[in-house]
């Protein structure tokens, strides 16, 4: 089993639509999980982190957790084609990040 | 711009060759890192260093050696390398551990092609 799990995609949502990116981690210990956004040969870029259980906003960004289950979501709202890009999931453990093989997510026009 | 700046952008290399990547960050970090990152492939991490002590090394391959001179500078240099190893670099850094909720921030990567 892989220690983050993403589905590849593609992802293909309409404008103005709500994309949601799913995570799944296997340890469950793990207590810090981080949202980035790397676009076509750009380096990552962090856009939302959380730590709690529930749901966490931050603009058209909503970050939810849930240890239990052991997955962690991102919702974007009013997506734009400019949101189109892979994103990763991490789960932060000692000195490291696992991350996630990267959801593509294409906004369609 | 992240604060952390990484150089050369993009390197060609012979296997027989012997180059350095270079990182540096300007946000007072502690911690710094070495990622590689291969199509179809999750963020491999590859060497961490905090307070300039490598505290992990991901059983990387021998000709791959990172050197930090300090907090502030990070190497990673290249010798005889294999065209398998052709990826994006990523360099890292962070303040502290990040397992207390420590945000890592990425440079913008080498891309490394190895003929």
């Amino acid at each position: 089993q892989k220690e983050v799990e993403q589905n590849s995609g593609p992802l293909s949502v309409p404008e103005g639509a709500i994309a949601s990116l799913n995570c799944t981690y296997s340890d469950r210990v793990s207590q810090s999980f981080f949202w980035y956004r790397q676009y076509s040969g750009k380096s990552p870029e962090l856009i939302m982190s959380i730590y709690s259980n529930g749901d966490k906003e931050d603009g058209r960004f909503t970050a939810q957790l849930n240890k239990a289950s052991q997955y962690v979501s991102l919702l974007i709202r009013d997506s734009q084609p400019s949101d189109s890009a892979t994103y990763l999931c991490a789960v932060a453990g000692t000195y490291k990040y696992i991350f996630g093989t990267g959801t593509r997510l294409k906004v369609l026009a | 711009e992240t604060g952390v700046t990484q150089t050369p952008r993009h390197l060609v290399m012979g296997m027989t060759n012997k180059k350095s990547l270079k990182c540096e960050q300007h946000l007072g970090h502690n911690a710094m890192y070495w990622y590689k990152q291969s199509a179809k492939k999750p963020l491999e991490l590859m060497f961490v260093y905090s307070l300039e002590e490598r505290v992990e090394n991901n059983s990387v391959p021998s000709r791959f050696s990172p050197e930090c001179p300090n907090s502030s500078h990070l190497f990673l240099h290249l010798h005889t390398l294999q065209p398998e190893d052709s990826a994006l670099y990523l360099c890292a850094s962070s303040q502290g551990n990040i397992d207390s909720g420590n945000t890592i921030y990425f440079g913008e990567g080498s891309w490394l092609t190895v003929v």
